[in-house]
């Protein structure tokens, strides 16, 4: 069984400018995470998104926005890019929202500003 | 790929040895918590998970142990190999809104390095 995949896998963008990063969750997973992972630390979450609506936000700015679609697969748009920016966003999907439900991750989306 | 190891706490051990990677969590209210590896250019990979009615669960080749009177998860990986190198986070599973936002927060990570 596939798992979760993001697309791309590696992107370069420049301040300023917007980026749209994609997720596929694991079939049958109804519920997608999203976080960023800045080189050297542990992932931070972004996002949580379940049934198409936002369960759960992270400490980061407006610029920061996601959707979910019908077939569960997710969007995570960045507008007005920072150098700051730079990272791995990591998609995460699980079978819920609920209590002790494993979040099982992609391998990214390696995200460089200039 | 990129190393996700850069300035992490470093466990080197050798190859056939046991391995114990610790934890400290920050939130007294988790109740879940998960061990993860991630090797360089990958996303984090479960490996197990423990609930905060246990103290102890075991998979093949790893044992979490969770001490909740001082906050603090360890992973045990027995008879470790070359390819147990990896970046290993704990992480505590964080529920708000009455359940309906469920979010994991994740330790700093440990870098272990497994010499043949």
């Amino acid at each position: 069984d596939a798992g979760v995949t993001q697309s791309p896998t590696h992107l370069i963008k420049t301040r300023g400018q917007q980026v749209t990063l994609r997720c596929s969750p694991i079939s049958g997973h109804k519920s997608v995470s999203w976080y960023q992972q800045v080189l050297g630390q542990g992932p931070q979450f972004i996002f949580q998104y379940y049934e198409k609506e936002e369960r759960g936000r992270g400490n980061f700015p407006d610029r920061f926005s996601a959707r979910q679609f019908p077939n569960y697969s997710s969007e995570l748009n960045v507008n007005a890019l920072l150098l700051g920016d730079s990272a791995l966003y990591l998609c995460a999907s699980s079978l819920s929202q609920g209590a002790n439900q494993p979040q099982h991750f992609g391998d990214g989306t390696r995200l460089s500003i200039l | 790929g990129e190393s996700v190891g850069l300035h992490l706490p470093t466990l080197s051990v050798q190859e056939g040895d046991n391995s114990i990677i610790n934890c400290a969590y920050s939130n007294s209210a988790s109740d879940y918590f998960i061990w993860y590896k991630q090797e360089s250019g990958k996303g984090p990979q479960f490996i197990i998970d423990i609930r905060s009615n246990m103290d102890k669960r075991q998979g093949q080749r790893v044992t979490v142990l969770l001490n909740k009177t001082v906050k603090h998860l360890s992973l045990q990986i027995a008879a470790t190999q070359p390819g147990d190198s990896a970046v290993y986070f704990c992480a505590e599973n964080i529920m708000n809104y009455g359940g309906a936002t469920n979010k994991l927060i994740f330790g700093t990570g440990t870098l272990l390095a497994v010499q043949p």
